[in-house]
């Protein structure tokens, strides 16, 4: 099994703030990383495929960066609607795994 | 809109089956991708595995031996089955999709439904 570790698991940041949260595969996955976000009580939403391709519809102010084993969900500028947990999930092995979640909260 | 309801039991009693049916609207299974995934209380996500347009089947090693997925395009639903429940499988199920699997990502989900294991 691909293992997917985010760090960290979570943080505390303001509004206005710039988040950057990691997401390493055990081995290489190339770019075959997909970022999510969760609010609670609700279904996971798309954010980024690909490790970079934003989603249709999702703010500009996310982005995703990386390839191999490392890889960065970055929010530049953090909004109300961005307190969340975020997972990580790779689809380049037949077993498709997830990231344990980054919880992002407000300071 | 594509908009996907999961539906069954709130309630499975130890060692016997639980049973999801997800309704796809907006879209028709007989194209793409329709997996199951799980999310204990307050934990992350696990996939649990995806039924192809054609029937073919792809499960996480974890549960195989345990699940079957299935589906019925007549309706436009897929099915889970997982078999000899325990308390480890009570979790927030949830059906979503998945356009290509060379990409893998869940585009779009079901608002999940609770399943509890309890006597």
């Amino acid at each position: 099994d691909i293992q997917m570790t985010q760090s960290p698991s979570s943080l505390s940041a303001s509004v206005g703030d710039r988040v950057t949260i990691t997401c390493r595969a055990s081995q290489s996955i190339t770019n075959y990383l997909n970022w999510y976000q969760q609010k609670p009580g609700k279904a996971p939403k798309l954010l980024i495929s690909a490790a970079s391709s934003l989603r249709s519809g999702v703010p500009s102010r996310f982005s995703g960066s990386g390839s191999g084993t490392n890889f960065t969900l970055t929010i530049s500028r953090l909004q109300p609607d961005d307190f969340a947990t975020y997972y990580c999930q790779q689809s380049y092995s037949s077993l498709w795994t997830f990231g344990q979640g980054t919880k992002v909260e407000i300071k | 809109q594509v908009q996907l309801q999961e539906s069954g039991p709130g309630l499975v009693k130890p060692s016997e089956t639980l049973s999801l049916t997800c309704s796809v609207s907006g879209d028709s299974i007989s194209t793409k991708y329709w997996s199951w995934i799980r999310q204990p209380p307050g934990r992350g996500l696990e996939w649990l595995g995806y039924i192809y347009t054609d029937g073919s089947t792809n499960y996480n090693p974890s549960l195989k031996s345990r699940v079957t997925m299935s589906m019925d395009t007549s309706k436009n639903q897929f099915s889970l089955k997982v078999r000899s429940v325990t308390a480890a499988d009570t979790a927030v199920y949830y059906c979503a999709r998945t356009v290509y699997d060379y990409r893998g990502d869940f585009d779009y989900w079901g608002q999940g439904t609770l399943v509890t294991v309890s006597s």
